[in-house]
């Protein structure tokens, strides 16, 4: 049982747009998400969280929103740079239970 | 770099053996992660510890063991080793527990040959 889906598996991007790596989930119990980074041989990195009080979460060139009715969190990345390549993959977790539920990830290619 | 270190980096083997994977948190954190990366099921939580203390159990077979010691570092025993037991074996650590950022080391690469 996949509770957390990313559906698309690859991204391709040029690079100044913005990239939007999408996330669904189906257990309404989780209250709160985070993107991480993954490069090729290195774990993955925490890049950005949102508790599910709030609906948009912002640092720096990364947006996370959150759309509760619809299951749905999404990452925005303004302006995309070729260092932005790597995996993404989007987590959920229950406040009271500390273990963390991943997607499968997203490849992001950002062409120069 | 997290601060968190795992060794070894990669480790070859056979089934049927046993190894031990071993993960250092990083400076003050109390809680520690472990995460399985295999090709077709995407990162899948194990088990945790808090302060020596198990926490949570995943999806953890029985013939894979945790501890976490005084000095807070972990180890991770797998043994009667398969070989779908090849994968990416992550540590991670945080703060405390629950609400606190995780953050992950290098990982460790076994192959079961």
């Amino acid at each position: 049982d996949q509770q957390v889906k990313q559906n698309s598996p690859s991204l391709s991007v040029q690079e100044g747009r913005i990239s939007i790596l999408n996330c669904d989930y189906t257990n309404s119990m989780f209250d709160y998400f985070l993107w991480y980074k993954k490069y090729p041989a290195e774990g993955p990195t925490f890049l950005i969280s949102i508790s599910s009080i709030k609906d948009k979460n912002e640092d720096g060139r990364f947006t996370v929103f959150l759309n509760k009715s619809a299951k749905h969190l999404s990452l925005h990345i303004v302006p995309s740079q070729p260092g932005d390549s790597a995996v993404y993959f989007c987590a959920a977790r229950l406040t009271s239970y500390g273990k963390l539920t991943f997607g499968q990830g997203t490849i992001l290619t950002v062409h120069p | 770099d997290s601060g968190v270190t795992q060794t070894p980096k990669h480790l070859i083997t056979a089934t049927g053996q046993r190894v031990t994977l071993r993960c250092s948190p990083r400076s003050g954190d109390l809680s520690v992660y472990w995460y399985q990366q295999s090709l077709d099921q995407g990162l899948q939580f194990l088990i945790q510890y808090y302060n020596g203390e198990e926490r949570a159990k995943g999806n953890i077979l029985e013939r894979f063991s945790a501890q976490q010691f005084p000095d807070l570092h972990s180890e991770l025993n797998l043994s009667s080793l398969e070989l779908g037991d090849s994968a990416l074996y992550f540590c991670a650590s945080s703060l405390r527990t629950y609400t606190d950022t995780q953050y992950f080391g290098p990982g460790t690469r076994l192959t079961v040959l």
